[in-house]
């Protein structure tokens, strides 16, 4: 157990729905990340976040939106959703942007979701 | 731009003996990190082993070890004593050091079979 939690585990929905993905990071990890995994285009980073503040931004959709709250728990929004969004989505986070150091990411057991 | 190469889709390795996964990057980066990580097919993204690109000696958790050759940009994860448990895609990344954006860049993955 890497001590990052992600809910739900499995999402089914429909083209054009909208839908949010949740994130607890592992206690005093600041900095949040979203990737998503897919057959075609592998594991991909979409954003990260910082103690509140986007930090980095991927190769994220403009469909797509997050966030991270006072609390550090970061929702991933995506809407408009299309076919090809149905892939694995993962949430990681780390310690501090200090420089130096490993800080290594530990990876929350992802949300599968299903676009029909 | 940092990408990671790993061109053996698959590999199989008998129950107790050695297997290298390799690994080579490509960065303009003199500071950098290499990671390891393990997915099993339940999903979960682990955190193997961390090399840091001015670390002098090799990493080494355990069974895993990382053989680091930077003139030839590669990082090549050996796993000792293989173990049924060892059965699972393994992803080698890269991250900035030093920067703003801490993302990881991974490459497309080695799917490990160990045979009894």
């Amino acid at each position: 157990d890497s001590g990052v939690t992600q809910t739900p585990k499995h999402l089914i929905t429909a083209t054009g729905q909208r839908v949010t993905l949740r994130c607890s990071p592992r206690s005093g990890d600041l900095s949040v990340y979203w990737y998503q995994q897919s057959l075609d285009q592998g594991l991909q980073f979409l954003i990260q976040y910082y103690n509140g503040e986007e930090r980095a931004k991927g190769n994220i959709l403009e469909r797509f939106s997050a966030q991270q709250f006072p609390d550090l728990h970061s929702e991933l929004n995506l809407s408009s959703l299309e076919l090809g969004d149905s892939a694995l989505y993962f949430c990681a986070s780390s310690r501090t942007l200090q420089r130096g150091g490993p800080y290594e990411q530990y990876f929350g057991p992802g949300t599968r979701l299903t676009v029909t | 731009a940092q990408k990671i190469t790993q061109t053996q889709p698959g590999m199989f390795v008998q129950e107790k003996e050695a297997v290298t996964l390799d690994c080579t990057y490509d960065t303009s980066d003199q500071s950098y990190g290499l990671f390891w990580y393990k997915q099993p097919s339940s999903g979960e993204m682990i955190f193997l082993i961390y090399q840091g690109s001015y670390d002098e000696q090799n990493a080494t958790e355990g069974r895993y070890s990382l053989n680091f050759q930077k003139a030839r940009k590669s990082a090549n994860l050996v796993i000792s004593a293989s173990q049924l448990g060892d059965s699972a895609m393994y992803f080698c990344a890269m991250r900035e050091v030093g920067g703003s954006n801490y993302k990881l860049t991974f490459g497309k993955g080695t799917l490990l079979t160990v045979n009894p």
